[in-house]
């Protein structure tokens, strides 16, 4: 079975903090790819990112980074230096290559950024 | 402006109605996808379909039937709704099948309430 886990429900940080959301996936398929989303509260969701499981390479585009482990089954997120505008909810999600229309998403993470 | 555009963006409607979703993708995509997202909920994949032909039901109930036109238009007809289908329900589109897992591209949504 496919699973998509984001235990931080909501994180509360102050402008200009660092911030990492965290990811942990399930999957018995050896080809994957894994997602993030982000939804504003205007509600569209916004694509960030797809990563291939048999690339590793942490990746950066501009103040977000993503560092996929594939040891731990992990996909953490992080945004450096947060705005106001980062407010929003962030979902993780994981499709295999099978079943490639069906994406699996966590619960999402709400993160506040404060001014 | 997003190129996936879901009418209307809020409705309200007793159990008794029948009212319709629609949602319209101006990216060339060929796959088109409903979802519901409820509150402290992972999104739930409803229907997918692929060059309008329908490839997943996800154990959805009747009172939703869904119907694609064409690769550029996704309805979503409600009949009969209970108060639980109160959500967002959240329109995609993709390139579709091929195996490499393209990322899906959300509208809005509409917010959907039952009285």
């Amino acid at each position: 079975a496919q699973k998509v886990t984001q235990a931080q429900t909501e994180i509360s940080v102050v402008e200009k903090e660092d911030v990492t959301l965290d990811c942990v996936y399930e999957t018995r398929d050896t080809t994957y790819y894994l997602f993030w989303y982000k939804q504003p509260p205007s509600g569209e969701l916004v694509f960030l990112i797809r990563r291939n499981s048999f690339d590793e390479q942490n990746e950066i585009s501009g103040r977000y980074s993503w560092n996929f482990q594939k040891s731990t089954s992990s996909f953490n997120f992080t945004i450096t230096a947060s705005q106001v505008v980062d407010s929003a909810v962030y979902f993780c999600a994981l499709s295999g290559i099978l079943n490639t229309d069906k994406l699996i998403f966590g619960t999402g993470t709400r993160l506040q950024v404060f001014p | 402006e997003t190129g996936v555009t879901q009418t209307p963006r809020h409705l309200v409607m007793g159990m008794t109605n029948k009212k319709s979703l629609k949602c319209e993708q101006h990216l060339g995509h060929n796959a088109m996808y409903w979802y519901k997202q409820s509150a402290k909920k992972p999104l739930e994949l409803m229907f997918v379909y692929n060059f309008k032909e329908q490839t997943e039901n996800n154990s959805v109930p009747s009172r939703f039937s869904p119907e694609c036109p064409n690769s550029s238009h996704l309805f979503l007809h409600l009949h009969t709704l209970q108060p639980e289908d109160s959500a967002l329900y959240l329109c995609a589109s993709s390139q579709g099948q091929g195996g490499n897992n393209q990322p899906q591209h959300f509208g809005d949504g509409t917010r959907l309430s039952i009285l």
